[in-house]
């Protein structure tokens, strides 16, 4: 157990749908990352938050969007799913905004399936 | 555009042996290196990382080569073992700023063969 809770495990959704990803940091973390990894791709960086705030954005859809809130835990809102939107999504904690020094410390990641 | 690229989507090692996982970069900016492991249905873990100031860090039976010059980075494992078994991304971030993300490569899977 990494410490980082993501839920649900697996997800599985028509095309059309909205999905919403949780993600429980580390204890003492305050950055949440959200990743997405697809078939045959890398960790593709989607969005970063510190202590509430959106720190950095990367290939994010516009069709995506995601909170911190105030007891840290993090949400990813996908919308109007589509069938490329099959992925699995890893959030992952650090402590700081740039306390990577040591690495992110990574969920088990949700399994998204759209049908 | 593929700013960090692991060119090899798979190596088999025979147990005991050396694995050499290669990774190459193209932004100059990026001044820390990482690897990281992962097993199926687990998230990726942190193994070792590298500072650009450095040409090599070790760690056990983990070892990260940098070469600046050449913008190229390695892992090696020795020996290899059966639980080395899984993918490896390699990974970097840019130069101090307040954007501090990780960018990650495509992954190398690495079979180690009894």
């Amino acid at each position: 157990d990494s410490g980082v809770t993501q839920t649900p495990k697996h997800l599985i959704t028509a095309t059309g749908q909205r999905v919403t990803l949780r993600c429980s940091p580390r204890s003492g973390d305050l950055s949440v990352y959200w990743y997405q990894q697809s078939l045959d791709q890398g960790l593709q960086f989607l969005i970063q938050y510190y202590n509430g705030e959106e720190r950095a954005k990367g290939n994010i859809l516009e069709r995506f969007s995601a909170q911190q809130f105030p007891d840290l835990h993090s949400e990813l809102n996908l919308s109007s799913l589509e069938l490329g939107d099959s992925a699995l999504y890893f959030c992952a904690s650090s402590v700081t905004s740039r306390g990577m020094r040591g690495g992110y410390t990574f969920g088990s990641g949700t399994r998204l399936t759209v049908v | 555009d593929q700013q960090v690229k692991q060119n090899s989507p798979s190596l088999s090692v025979q147990e005991g042996r050396i694995s050499i996982l290669n990774c190459d970069y193209t932004n100059s900016m990026f001044d820390y290196f990482l690897w990281y492991k992962k097993y199926p249905a687990e998230g990726p873990t942190f193994l070792i990382s590298i500072s650009s100031i450095k040409d090599k860090n070790e760690d056990g039976r983990f070892t990260v080569f940098l070469n600046k010059s050449a913008k190229h980075l390695s892992l090696h494992i020795v020996p290899s073992q059966p639980g080395d078994s899984a993918v490896y991304f390699c990974a970097a971030t840019p130069r101090a700023n307040r954007d501090d993300k990780i960018i990650f490569g495509k992954g190398t899977r690495l079979h180690i063969l009894p």
